[in-house]
C-alpha cells in the first residue's frame, strides 16, 4: 500500500535556522501531499499542500514541493521563530470510489530555542 | 470560516460506561472522518462517512459506534471500552472526497479510560 517516511526527529533549532524537514513517498497513482501541524494540546491544522507534480505549497513562510522524480515533498522554512515548535506531519491522498484517505508519516517533532 | 468542533474536550469513562463524542461543523462539508491518535503517534484512520453513509470501517472494534445523524454531525458511540482505547480522538471532514481536498480537524477529545 501507499506509504509516507519522515526524517526521525527531533529536530532542534535555533530560533532564524533554516528549516528542512525530509519526507518522500511511495503511492502507486498520484496522490496530492499535505503538511500538518500539531501544536502541543490541540487537533492537526494544514499547513499546505500540492496535488500534481512540481506544484509548490507555501504558507506563513514554510514551502513544499511535490518532486515526482523523487516521490519528495520536503518541507522548508528560511527562518525559524520559538512558535513554529510543533510536531510536523506529511500525508498523502488517497482517493477511491466514495472515499478519502490520508496516510501520514510518524511525524517530526521540532524545537526551536531563542 | 473552516471550524470543526469536538465536545467534550476531555472525557474520563469507566470500562462499563457508555458514552458519546460529538463532532460538529457547519462549512457544507460532505465528508467527515475519525481518527484515534495515541501519544507521539500519527492519527490512525477509525471511520469515514461520506454522505452521510459509512463508506470505511477500518476494522474498529465494535465498543465503538459511529453515527452520522445529518450532514454536520458525527458522533461516536463508546461502550465496554479498554484502559488501551486512552487516546485522542480527532474528527476531520472535508468538502469532497477526491484526494486533492484537503481534510480539516477539531482540536479533539482526550480520552481516559479507567
Amino acid at each position: 500500500g501507499d506509504s509516507v517516511t519522515q526524517m526521525e526527529g527531533p529536530v532542534t533549532l535555533s530560533e532564524e535556522a533554516f528549516l528542512t524537514i525530509n519526507c518522500t513517498y511511495t503511492a502507486t497513482g498520484y496522490p496530492s501531499l499535505f503538511w500538518y501541524v500539531q501544536y502541543p494540546g490541540e487537533g492537526l491544522q494544514l499547513l499546505l499542500k500540492a496535488t500534481k507534480a512540481d506544484d509548490k505549497g507555501s504558507n506563513k513562510g514554510f514551502e513544499a514541493t511535490y518532486r515526482k522524480e523523487t516521490t519528495s515533498f520536503h518541507l522548508e522554512k528560511g527562518s525559524v521563530q520559538v512558535s513554529d515548535s510543533a510536531v510536523y506531519f506529511c500525508a498523502l491522498s488517497e482517493g477511491g470510489t466514495g472515499f478519502q484517505k490520508l496516510v501520514f508519516g510518524t511525524g517530526t517533532r521540532l524545537l526551536v530555542s531563542p | 470560516d473552516t471550524e470543526v468542533t469536538q465536545t467534550p474536550k476531555h472525557l474520563v469513562m469507566g470500562m462499563t460506561n457508555k458514552k458519546s463524542l460529538k463532532c460538529e461543523q457547519h462549512m457544507g462539508h460532505r465528508a467527515m472522518y475519525w481518527y484515534k491518535q495515541k501519544a507521539k503517534k500519527p492519527p490512525e484512520l477509525m471511520f469515514v462517512y461520506s454522505y452521510e453513509k459509512l463508506s470505511i470501517n477500518e476494522s474498529v472494534p465494535s465498543r465503538f459506534s459511529p453515527e452520522c445523524p445529518n450532514s454536520s454531525l458525527l458522533n461516536l458511540h463508546l461502550h465496554a471500552l479498554q484502559p488501551e482505547d486512552s487516546a485522542l480522538y480527532l474528527c476531520a471532514s472535508s468538502s469532497g472526497i477526491s484526494s486533492s481536498y484537503e481534510q480539516y480537524f477539531g482540536p479533539g477529545t482526550r480520552l481516559t479510560v479507567t
